[in-house]
């Protein structure tokens, strides 16, 4: 267990909609990444949040946003959803987001399904 | 089980055996490259790390060797167990926070 936690394990929604995903960091750390990973593409970093603000975007979709939470929870949201984002979504927490490059610990994953 | 991937290299071996796992990365500025392991349903778990002042880092019966002349990075995992299979990813990072992933190598091992 790597002390991050995610919630839901399993969504299914149709095309067009929207959804939330949540994710709690380890205790103490303040930064949290997500990550999209699909059969084709891998494990694609999407966006950072340090405590609260945004640090760094990788290929994230204007469909979707992020925010963190003063209480260093975050959540994704996905919106006018379509078939191709199918996928495992992962949150990562990391004790640092400033300088240099720490292990990220990854949590369990939400596995959405657009039908 | 979850399947992260259809046409990953697969690497077959026996209990007991040797394994070594390998990655080229593509960007020379990296200096930052970490190990994660993959279970089937699971999110990937951190194995090792190492920074780029170092070619060799040990840890728990895995290794981790990093050879920038040629942009190569190595897991050996010492004794391996059936346990130990899974999909194995390699990542690097420049500097900042954010971290590239391979494409990931599934281990296959056999009692």
């Amino acid at each position: 267990d790597s002390g991050v936690t995610q919630t839901p394990k399993h969504l299914i929604t149709a095309t067009g909609q929207r959804v939330t995903l949540r994710c709690s960091p380890r205790s103490g750390d303040l930064s949290v990444y997500w990550y999209q990973q699909s059969l084709d593409q891998g494990l694609q970093f999407l966006i950072q949040y340090y405590n609260g603000e945004e640090r760094a975007k990788g290929n994230i979709l204007e469909r979707f946003s992020a925010q963190q939470f003063p209480d260093l929870h975050s959540e994704l949201n996905l919106s006018s959803l379509e078939l191709g984002d199918s996928a495992l979504y992962f949150c990562a927490s990391s004790p640092r987001g400033v300088a240099g490059t720490y292990e990220q610990y990854f949590g369990p994953g939400t596995r959405l399904t657009v039908t | 089980g979850e399947s992260v991937g259809l046409h990953l290299p697969t690497l077959s071996v026996q209990e007991g055996d040797n394994s070594i796992i390998n990655c080229a990365y593509s960007n020379s500025a990296s200096d930052y490259f970490i190990w994660y392991k993959q279970e089937s349903g699971k999110g990937p778990q951190f194995i090792i790390d190492i920074r780029s002042n170092m070619d060799k880092r040990q840890g728990q019966r895995v290794t981790v060797l990093l050879n920038k002349t040629v942009k190569h990075l190595s897991l050996q995992i010492a004794a391996t167990q059936p346990g130990d299979s899974a999909v194995y990813f390699c990542a690097e990072s420049p500097g900042y926070s954010t971290l590239t992933f391979g494409k990931g190598t599934m281990l296959l091992v056999s009692p």
